[in-house]
């Protein structure tokens, strides 16, 4: 039972590339969320999926968008990335009913020179 | 917005001596709070939690309590061991906000042996 997979583990991109992020999950969960974590300021959500087809906002979503087309699929795309976004990404996953356990995959080290 | 105030941001004990970290939040209607561990290069992973109608939780050497009055939950760990030494994260939630988890800043434990 692999849980939730994050595609790659480590990027580098060069400031104005396009790239994105894929978060797997195996559980069946209906929401999915992407985080960011930076030094000091714990998780900040970017964006969040309630289920196959929907996405909504999060705390800081300028300068990502995202698509969750196949329910056990949430991607994360950078379109011109910059300095501002190196930063450890995770993705995370809950089933829906109540407050559950939130599952999180491995992280994403990206750095944009 | 809701929001959740983590202290210390870092927390240094012997090994075999108790830790406490607390959180508080400012949204009245918050009904769930768990805490994370995250370990080295690793997604957080949920250890404990307490909902709204519970006042204390324990899990072995894990307890958390809860003050609804004050809006403040603790985590208490005894008898420290130096797999104990990680980054710990509260956070709170809600029903009715799609279940969003806002999450406090972090603490990193440290065990000294």
């Amino acid at each position: 039972n692999a849980g939730v997979t994050q595609t790659p583990k480590f990027r580098v991109l060069k400031t104005g590339q396009s790239m994105t992020l894929l978060c797997a999950q195996d559980m069946n969960h209906e929401y999915m969320y992407w985080y960011r974590q930076d030094p000091g300021m714990g998780l900040r959500l970017i964006h969040y999926s309630v289920g196959e087809g929907t996405t909504a906002k999060g705390e800081v979503p300028d300068g990502y968008n995202v698509s969750r087309l196949k329910k056990q699929n949430f991607l994360l795309g950078l379109e011109s990335a910059a300095p501002s976004q190196t930063s450890v990404y995770f993705c995370a996953s809950r089933q829906t009913t109540q407050n559950t356990e939130a599952f999180f995959g491995q992280g994403t080290r990206l750095t944009v020179v | 917005g809701e929001n959740v105030e983590q202290h210390p941001s870092t927390l240094s004990v012997q090994e075999g001596d108790s830790a406490v970290i607390k959180c508080t939040y400012s949204d009245s209607a918050s009904n769930y709070f768990p805490w994370y561990k995250q370990e080295l290069g690793k997604g957080p992973q949920l250890i404990i939690d307490i909902r709204s109608n519970v006042g204390e939780k324990k899990d072995q050497r894990i307890a958390v309590t809860l003050n609804k009055t004050a809006k403040h939950f603790s985590l208490h760990i005894t008898e420290t061991q130096p797999e104990d030494s990680a980054v710990y994260f509260c956070a709170a939630s809600r029903t009715y906000s799609n279940y969003q988890l806002i999450w406090g800043a972090g603490t990193k434990l440290i065990i000294k042996p």
